[in-house]
């Protein structure tokens, strides 16, 4: 079995400050993470994956995550928080079945 | 040109009556899901099929029925809904079922029972 914990249902940075989003993850076998970003009324974009090799994967619009296994984390961060980055971002995990679990979201704010 | 599309967007019925929800990928992939993302934006898997095959079925109540007539398609039958029906249905599709595989989603299904 997988899960996904998420901390911090919101966060709020103001443009141009360091975006920070937490993921804390179990599994019971070596893990594939992702994250996906939805934009309002929209479905589910991947940012980025780590499967294996590289522990820090850089995705799409200069999203970054670093695997750490030894704190079973995959945090995901931006240096510099544009407005059009403000949507849900979604952490999910899969483990030794077919199923991919999602955390429960982090809302992400950016103000002027 | 989408790649992953559903019909219809939006759908608004009475409690009791049966509906269905249409998802189409043109991606040529292996693997089609189902999601629930309920009102406080918590995503679950529902159902998987891989090839026609269900490979994922949930703690899901019976009233809800996938079907996948070919690879390309599965289409979800909800009989008899109910008020906690109501929901965002998002389906998704893969390469594979294998696990380092992205997933494509659709734009989503809005349903609102009433």
């Amino acid at each position: 079995a997988q899960s996904v914990t998420q901390l911090g249902s919101h966060v709020s940075v103001s443009e141009g400050a360091l975006v920070l989003l937490r993921c804390n993850y179990s599994s019971s076998v070596p893990p594939y993470l992702f994250w996906y970003v939805q934009y309002p009324n929209q479905g589910l974009q991947l940012l980025l994956k780590y499967t294996t090799g590289a522990t820090l994967v850089k995705g799409i619009n200069g999203f970054e995550a670093e695997f750490k296994k030894s704190e079973t984390s995959f945090h995901l961060t931006k240096p510099s928080a544009h407005m059009s980055d403000a949507a849900e971002y979604f952490c999910a995990v899969r483990g030794s079945n077919y199923k991919l679990t999602f955390g429960k979201g982090t809302l992400l704010t950016v103000n002027p | 040109d989408t790649a992953v599309s559903q019909t219809p967007k939006y759908l608004v019925t009475q409690m009791g009556n049966d509906k269905s929800i249409k998802c189409e990928q043109n991606l040529g992939h292996d693997t089609m899901y189902w999601y629930k993302q309920d009102s406080k934006k918590f995503l679950k898997i529902m159902f998987s099929y891989n090839n026609k095959e269900l490979i994922i079925n949930e703690t899901v109540p019976n009233r809800f029925s996938p079907k996948s007539p070919d690879k390309a398609h599965l289409n979800l039958h909800i009989n008899s809904l109910e008020l906690g029906d109501s929901a965002v249905y998002f389906c998704a599709s893969s390469q594979d079922a294998g696990g380092n595989n992205e997933q494509f989603f659709g734009p989503g299904t809005r349903l609102t029972v009433l």
